[in-house]
């Protein structure tokens, strides 16, 4: 079965850095999603991506997150400046319609931890 | 019930048991609504949907039931077995809506 992948597995970083997550989704599919999940909670939405712009977001995606399609295959997730609380599993998917039983396909994840 | 933090609601069966695991949605808008599997470590993987205009679908070994007049989701899984162990998350979503929101996540123990 196609998948999507994640790249690091895992990530540390600094306080007050960048980091870039990288996504690669499956490769026919036109959405694309962010989502994260901190330690023992729900599965919280970021941002979908549709036609090299973004669709919708919620209020957790502020002016210190960013997405992009850099080129035909992968979908990033850019963290300008991380806090501590933005320590968590952050999830990539893709989908290809948005009709019903469209499928919402997963990657492993990315375990963030900002120190 | 509500999860807060790491108090995600536990339910725990014997083996070849059925597990009921439940879910209250929020939005009446919502008409397609999805079971996923999480492992741990692991992302969120598909189960099995039903769609609003559906009150049961069965799959293999595991079946929804939807009561929309109370908004209320499960998911039954028959003969419940060692590798069903993992959070169950119930997510809707909209025809044509861009985003899938996930409910709390129930935990399921196995014993063997």
């Amino acid at each position: 079965e196609p998948e999507v992948t994640q790249t690091p597995s895992h990530q540390v970083t600094q306080m007050g850095q960048e980091v870039i997550l990288r996504c690669v989704p499956i490769s026919n599919h036109l959405y694309f999603y962010w989502y994260r999940q901190i330690l023992g909670q729900k599965v919280e939405f970021l941002v979908s991506f549709y036609n090299n712009e973004i669709s919708e977001k919620s209020e957790i995606f502020d002016d210190q997150f960013s997405v992009e399609r850099p080129d035909g295959s992968n979908f990033t997730l850019k963290i300008r400046s991380t806090k501590l609380e933005d320590s968590a599993m952050y999830f990539c998917a893709s989908r290809g319609g948005l009709g019903r039983g469209e499928k919402l396909f997963f990657g492993s994840g990315t375990q963030l931890s900002v120190l | 019930g509500e999860s807060v933090g790491l108090h995600l609601p536990t339910l725990s069966v014997q083996e070849g048991d059925n597990s009921i695991i439940n879910c209250a949605y929020s939005n009446s808008a919502s008409d397609y609504f999805i079971w996923y599997k999480q492992e741990s470590g692991k992302g969120p993987q598909f189960i099995i949907d039903i769609r609003s205009n559906m009150d049961k679908r069965q799959g293999q070994r595991v079946t929804v039931l939807l009561n929309k007049t109370v908004k209320h989701l499960s998911l039954q899984i028959a003969a419940t077995q060692p590798g069903d162990s993992a959070v169950y998350f119930c997510a809707e979503n909209h025809t044509g809506g861009f985003k899938t929101i996930f409910g709390a996540g129930t935990r399921l123990f196995v014993k063997a």
